[in-house]
């Protein structure tokens, strides 16, 4: 299958720094990428669904002030989590998706936020 | 509203059988995946049906009835390291995936 390349894996910051997470496809295009958050022994939740070259859809409940999302190229989107808080603190996972609604997404390996 | 239901933890026994069951009620339908997640890990894909019928792969196989709005993962000559979560997602009408809240499967020796 394809490769999505998320980084860094985890991540330790101070409370009221921001953190920047990459996401990229490695071997293809990603016109749509998607970015999710998951607590301990929760599933997936949807925080955005980003597009190459606009902006971010943003779930409800989801701050985009807070969580900026850019996707500026077919092949790499970022989300800072600005002002970081410990509540901020979980396992934030991209997913990528080619052409055509229908494709499979493919997911980066994660990253833990650690927020002290 | 859109909703995707499973089981949420199960425990079988290394060597057995499982199956792990999803219903869902979504608007409109473009296919059903199942994705395994082990702790701290990301998700990785297991399956995707988008046809009523039984689709197998080696030990693994999905099974979807579009009409019940149901669909089964079966794991055969489960090992270990099949402990993990099993998660059921429906994509929808604008693609978009509705993720079920997961299925932890626990192997027993």
């Amino acid at each position: 299958g394809a490769v999505v390349s998320q980084h860094p894996s985890w991540v330790i910051c101070k409370s009221g720094t921001s953190v920047k997470i990459e996401c990229r496809s490695l071997d293809f295009q990603a016109t749509t990428m998607f970015w999710y958050r998951q607590f301990p022994k929760q599933s997936l939740m949807l925080m955005a669904t980003s597009n190459e070259g606009s902006k971010a859809t943003y779930e409800q409940g989801v701050e985009k002030d807070k969580f900026l999302i850019n996707h500026a190229s077919l092949t790499l989107s970022t989300l800072t989590v600005t002002s970081a808080h410990p509540e901020d603190s979980s396992f934030y996972i991209c997913s990528a998706r080619g052409q055509g609604g229908d494709t499979e997404a493919f997911f980066g390996q994660g990253t833990r936020l650690t927020v002290v | 509203g859109q909703n995707i239901d499973q089981p949420t933890e199960m425990t079988a026994t290394e060597g057995a059988i499982v199956q792990i069951n999803c219903t869902y009620q979504t608007s409109g339908f473009n296919g059903l995946f199942w994705y395994q997640q082990h702790a701290g890990e990301a998700p990785t894909f297991l399956s995707y049906n988008v046809l009523d019928g039984l689709e197998e792969k080696g030990r693994f196989s999905s099974f979807l009835s579009r009409s019940k709005g149901y669909s089964y993962l079966l794991l055969k000559e489960l090992q270990m390291k099949d402990s993990a979560s099993y998660l059921c997602a429906v994509m929808d009408s604008n693609y978009q995936l509705i993720w079920g809240a997961g299925t932890k499967l626990i192997i027993k020796p």
